[in-house]
């Protein structure tokens, strides 16, 4: 059972938009910033956005991160192909000391 | 370039010792936490620990303390994973991961992983 919650999946249609929720508490996401994470199938995790809502170079603008309270969400426009894979949402837990994942989100574009 | 190189994939028996590595280059080796991420077949990541090589400050996560040894060596900006005896519950992808702090608390930069694979 992971500290922070997110749908197991979602999906949408090519062109469309998804969002990928993670709750968690007043103790990891109400008190520290969010990171999100790219895996493509068969290959390592990388960051896509940080600090709740900073993309790196190389993130599309179609990426972006929010966060309200104890929930952050991943949103995706423009959804492609290309898109498919998991996503898992990270924060520090200041009560448990521990950096902690999201149980991770597979994406699935129809 | 700035990358992190992870050793390659490892087949071990139950109760065997085993030693993973991440090559560090194009960073401060010293000055930089490493961190260790799991991940079980088809499932999700999970933290293991991090260490900070210029002081060997190591925390590890909750579910992995006492079961790992995590260590680096600053000769040669590697940082490794190391069981004493392993489980096939071991078996999965390590990944080796740069963690930024100490505002955000983000893996910025991750090694392709190290599968690891333990059978009788």
């Amino acid at each position: 059972q992971s500290v922070l919650t997110q749908p197991p999946s979602v999906s949408a249609a090519p062109g469309q938009k998804v969002t990928i929720s993670c709750s968690g508490t007043s103790s990891n996401i109400g008190d520290n910033y969010v990171s999100w994470y790219q895996q493509l199938p068969g290959t390592a995790p990388k960051l896509l956005i940080y600090e709740d809502d900073k993309r790196p170079s190389g993130t599309p603008h179609r990426f972006s991160g929010s966060k309200s309270g104890t929930s952050a969400t991943l949103t995706i426009t423009g959804l492609q192909t290309g898109d498919e894979a998991d996503y898992y949402c990270v924060t520090l837990d200041t009560s448990l000391s521990a950096v902690v994942f999201g149980g991770g989100t597979t994406l699935t574009v129809l | 370039e700035v990358q992190l190189v992870q050793s390659g994939a490892e087949v071990k028996k139950p109760g065997e010792s085993l030693k993973i590595s991440c090559q560090t280059s194009g960073f401060n080796f010293n000055t930089s936490w490493i961190g260790w991420v799991r991940q079980l077949p088809g499932k999700g990541l999970e933290w293991m620990g991090i260490i900070y090589p210029g002081d060997s400050d190591i925390r590890y996560g909750p579910s992995f303390q006492g079961r790992v040894t995590i260590s680096a060596d600053t000769s040669v900006n590697t940082a490794s994973l190391r069981w004493a005896s392993l489980q096939a519950s071991d078996t999965g992808m390590y990944y080796c991961a740069r963690l930024i702090t100490p505002l955000g608390w983000y893996f910025d930069l991750w090694g392709r992983g190290t599968l690891v694979t333990v059978s009788s």
